[in-house]
């Protein structure tokens, strides 16, 4: 069975301050990875994703992520926190054999001006 | 380019009764899913459609919700009999393909409420 834990329901950082979003999965093969944005009254939107090419991934607008499987981990990073960065951002895990995702509870993130 | 559209974008309704929402998916896009949010949650996946028809409906909760794409474009997820646990935000998705590792892009979501 497979399952993704995102530690922090919520994370409060200052404006141009690093971001860091923790998430760990587990799985019983190699997993897809992904991360997911959602601002207030906006569609999902995709961040970044692991398909088991390099371990640490690039996304949009400054974020990456990088794929630990000796600690099963897949956390989500940014050098300096932007205002715009305020959302809720999911951690998500692919099963093996199917397209259906398996969603962590989601992280809250806050930028304090 | 227009993405994925859900209409409405919110549904208030009393219990017992019966509601449709909507989604209209990327053009072209083959693969369609919808998901249920609760308030604090995750998404949960409900119906995959590819083309025309339901590949994998084993995330619809009960035999209450129906799902269909009758021309391969537009579903409308029907709830019949609701009830107030039926209150979330439910969510459509489209990828082009529905191969594994796709990704899927996200309407804005429907917010139903049951009263």
């Amino acid at each position: 069975a497979q399952s993704v834990t995102q530690l922090d329901s919520h994370v409060s950082v200052s404006e141009g301050t690093p971001v860091l979003l923790r998430c760990n999965y587990s799985s019983s093969y190699s997993p897809s990875l992904f991360w997911y944005v959602q601002h207030p009254n906006k569609g999902l939107q995709l961040l970044l994703k692991y398909t088991s090419a390099a371990t640490l991934v690039k996304g949009i607008n400054g974020f990456e992520a990088e794929f630990k499987k000796s600690e099963t981990s897949f956390h989500l990073t940014k050098p300096s926190a932007h205002m715009s960065d305020a959302a809720e951002y999911f951690c998500v895990v692919s099963r093996d054999s199917n397209y259906q995702l398996i969603w962590g509870a989601g992280t809250k993130l806050i930028i304090k001006p | 380019g227009a993405g994925v559209s859900q209409t409405p974008s919110n549904k208030v309704t009393e219990k017992g009764k019966y509601v449709e929402l909507r989604c209209d998916p990327i053009s072209g896009h083959t693969a369609l899913y919808w998901y249920r949010q609760s308030l604090g949650q995750g998404p949960e996946f409900l119906i995959y459609f590819q083309g025309t028809g339901a590949a994998d409906d084993s995330g619809l909760p009960n035999d209450r919700f129906f799902a269909v794409r009758p021309e391969g474009s537009v579903s409308t997820l029907k709830i019949q009999r609701t009830e107030r646990g039926d209150s979330a935000v439910y969510l459509c998705a489209s990828s082009p393909s529905g191969q594994f590792q796709e990704t899927q892009y996200f309407g804005p979501g429907t917010r139903l409420l049951v009263l």
